[in-house]
């Protein structure tokens, strides 16, 4: 597609459970991102990759977090033992810039988590 | 530690005159600003940005100016449309941090009434 796409668009879990969301970037963009955003607030950064690695994970708010990007495009934002503080909209981001020139990040729609 | 405040959560203007959306910022060490507009479960999408070697950027009926030795960023909508009605977030990154990783303000919901 010619968008970053993000999946599930919802997701509605229990407490303790565990979840995976999912990016597709745009193609040919070698900068993910991963941003969080709780109601009434803007976006806050989780982590960033260029390429494979992650450059930047210094966002994840703590170890029950985990991101990967093992062939340098889609990436998966894993959430273990889910807190019902965790229910956000996930934001994903892709540029095709390594340098920081223009800033520019591309969003998806955001995967909604909901943990009851 | 909000580092990049936006004090308005709310603004409504009439169709054709100015929408001026601000943002204040902490961080001196920010030097790139920029401005996202976002619709109802649509992810942001950029509008405009600045450097900090400028104190002004403009884009057709966008214009942002910014005042460091205030830290400050203001964005103008002239004239404001119905279609320009979203949530719109101020956002700084630093030269230190590695790609254009940005920090976000909470956001302004302009509306636009016709």
């Amino acid at each position: 597609g010619a968008g970053v796409s993000q999946t599930p668009s919802n997701k509605v879990t229990e407490k303790g459970k565990y979840v995976e969301l999912r990016c597709d970037p745009i193609s040919g963009h070698t900068a993910l991102y991963w941003y969080r955003q709780s109601l009434g607030q803007g976006p806050e950064f989780l982590i960033y990759f260029q390429g494979t690695g992650a450059a930047d994970d210094s966002g994840l708010p703590n170890d029950r977090f985990f991101a990967v990007r093992p062939e340098g495009s889609v990436s998966t934002l894993k959430i273990q033992r889910t807190e019902r503080g965790d229910s956000a909209v996930y934001l994903c981001a892709s540029s095709d810039r390594t340098g920081r020139e223009t800033g520019e990040l591309f969003f998806g729609e955001g995967s909604r988590l909901t943990v009851l | 530690d909000q580092q990049v405040k936006q004090n308005s959560p709310s603004l409504s203007v009439q169709e054709g005159r100015i929408s001026i959306l601000n943002c204040d910022y902490t961080n001196s060490m920010f030097d790139y600003f920029l401005w996202y507009k976002k619709y109802p479960a649509e992810g942001p999408t950029f509008l405009i940005s600045i450097s900090s070697i400028k104190d002004k950027n403009e884009d057709g009926r966008f214009t942002v100016f910014l005042n460091k030795s205030a830290k400050h960023l203001s964005l103008h909508i002239v004239p404001s449309q119905p279609g320009d009605s979203a949530v719109y977030f101020c956002a700084a990154s630093a030269r230190e941090t590695s790609g254009s990783r940005l920090t976000f303000g909470e956001g302004t919901q302009l509306t636009v009434n016709p």
